[in-house]
């Protein structure tokens, strides 16, 4: 059974980078796409974007500027670098592996299994 | 529109049947997928495509999809349902988008 485990720092101050990285434990790595998301404090979830065992990479417009998704495949890791971060990136945020399939003539997308979260502070 | 709405909250007689709605012009062209999210606990997919469902995701969970309006219904709720619900999708550009979330209380 696929399992995610998820890490980096917890704590940044105002202007850092903040780095995470999830590792894909039990299954295939190859063959799908793998996603972050975030959920600020009693807030609803925002997806930050994606990335393919290729290198393919697809973003939040509102985020796209600050965020760098990465991917290790000798490692069977993705990592997520956003820059410049502010309270505002305040936010427990999750990965998640995506797949992509198509039924009749519609496309759909969903995230079958998730990471358990880090939790990310952003303050002076 | 790059939006799926949501009703903020819905709740449910033990039992009952509950539908939680998610609107929005790009589930027209892409079907919806539904997570579960209890407190303090990552999301948990219930729903995707035009209605399956997960292994261990029980039958009372179902999924439709009519015009730009996708479901979510719960048939015969249980206490366990209470948990916020939200269903994602892409827009136009091919962008992920959530819906802003539907508490579910069972009353």
């Amino acid at each position: 059974q696929v399992q995610l485990q998820q890490w980096g720092a917890g704590l940044l101050k105002p202007s850092e980078t903040l780095s995470l990285t999830c590792a894909v434990y039990g299954g295939s790595f190859s063959g799908y796409y793998w996603s972050w998301i975030r959920q600020p404090p009693g807030k609803g979830l925002e997806w930050i974007g994606e990335i393919n065992h290729s290198g393919s990479t697809n973003y939040n417009p509102s985020l796209k500027s600050r965020v760098t998704i990465s991917i290790d495949t000798s490692k069977n890791q993705f990592s997520l670098k956003l820059s410049s971060v502010t309270a505002a990136d305040t936010a427990v945020y999750y990965c998640a592996r995506l797949k992509i399939k198509q039924q009749l003539v519609r496309y759909y997308y969903y995230m079958d299994v998730w990471g358990k979260g880090t939790t990310v502070t952003v303050s002076s | 529109s790059s939006e799926l709405t949501q009703d903020p909250a819905v709740s449910v007689a033990l039992g009952q049947t509950v539908r939680i709605t998610c609107q929005g012009d790009s589930l027209r062209s892409y079907y919806a997928s539904w997570y579960q999210q209890k407190p303090g606990q990552a999301p948990v997919l219930v729903i995707y495509g035009k209605n399956n469902r997960p292994s261990g995701i029980p039958d009372r969970f179902s999924g439709s999809s009519s015009g730009n309006t996708a479901s979510l219904t719960i048939t015969g709720a249980q206490a366990e349902d209470e948990a916020d619900y939200y269903c994602n999708s892409r827009d136009s550009s091919g962008t992920g988008v959530f819906g802003g979330g539907t508490k579910l209380t069972v009353l």
